[in-house]
């Protein structure tokens, strides 16, 4: 089975710019998680969707940050102006339904610098 | 934050040697998954504990869960050089999805 999928694997920003993650999960897993990882902490939820659905986003930062899964398998994470405190590991995990008992598959992750 | 401060350790061992981690949290819970991080991947779930388990074992690993303290451990039996990693403990909050403490670094030389 593949796992999930995430590119670029690295990304080099100065403050200002825009980039976009892209997430490919585990195929019918309907539920998609962005976090965000700064360097040794651990992971912080960012947004998840329920197929196409947003269930949560009040930990993304909405006035830079936009995410969205539009046909319920593939997602998109953007920052719109980046900013040197947004330096982090960006990680996508999937699971086959939401609650207590799911497992989450982790991508590989997104590692941003931003200069 | 959501973890106690025993969450937040970096620990050395030889091989051969075994290792326990805590992890404390503040939200009400019954199940507690534990994951693993190697440098340069995401974390990978190691074993998932409910409240009526109080304890669950998955070859070498050895998980516990205390609802009434709330608080988990994780240890690993005749450790290896490739058991190098951070270890995180995760809890649900609310229904929401899985959040997570910040983790215990374990190095292990050969």
């Amino acid at each position: 089975e593949a796992g999930v999928t995430q590119s670029p694997r690295y990304a080099v920003l100065q403050e200002g710019q825009a980039v976009s993650f892209w997430c490919d999960p585990i195929s019918g897993h309907d539920t998609l998680y962005w976090y965000q990882q700064p360097r040794d902490q651990g992971p912080q939820l960012l947004v998840y969707f329920r197929d196409e659905a947003v269930i949560d986003n009040s930990q993304l930062p909405s006035d830079r940050f936009s995410a969205v899964r539009p046909k319920g398998t593939n997602s998109t994470l953007k920052i719109q102006s980046a900013k040197q405190g947004d330096t982090a590991t960006y990680l996508c995990a999937s699971s086959p339904g939401q609650g207590v008992n799911s497992d989450y598959t982790f991508g590989s992750g997104t590692r941003l610098l931003v200069i | 934050s959501q973890w106690g401060e025993e969450n937040l350790q970096a620990l050395s061992i030889q091989e051969g040697e075994d290792v326990t981690m805590n992890c404390s949290y503040k939200t009400y819970t019954t199940v507690v998954q534990w994951y693993r991080q190697k440098s340069g991947k995401g974390p990978a779930q190691l074993i998932l504990i409910r409240s009526n388990e109080r304890e669950k074992r998955s070859g070498r690993l050895r998980a516990t869960l205390d609802t009434s303290s709330q608080s988990s451990s994780l240890s690993i039996t005749g450790t290896l050089a490739t058991d190098t990693a951070v270890y995180f403990c995760g809890v649900y909050q609310g229904g929401r999805a899985l959040i997570f403490g910040t983790g215990t670094t374990v190095s292990v030389s050969p």
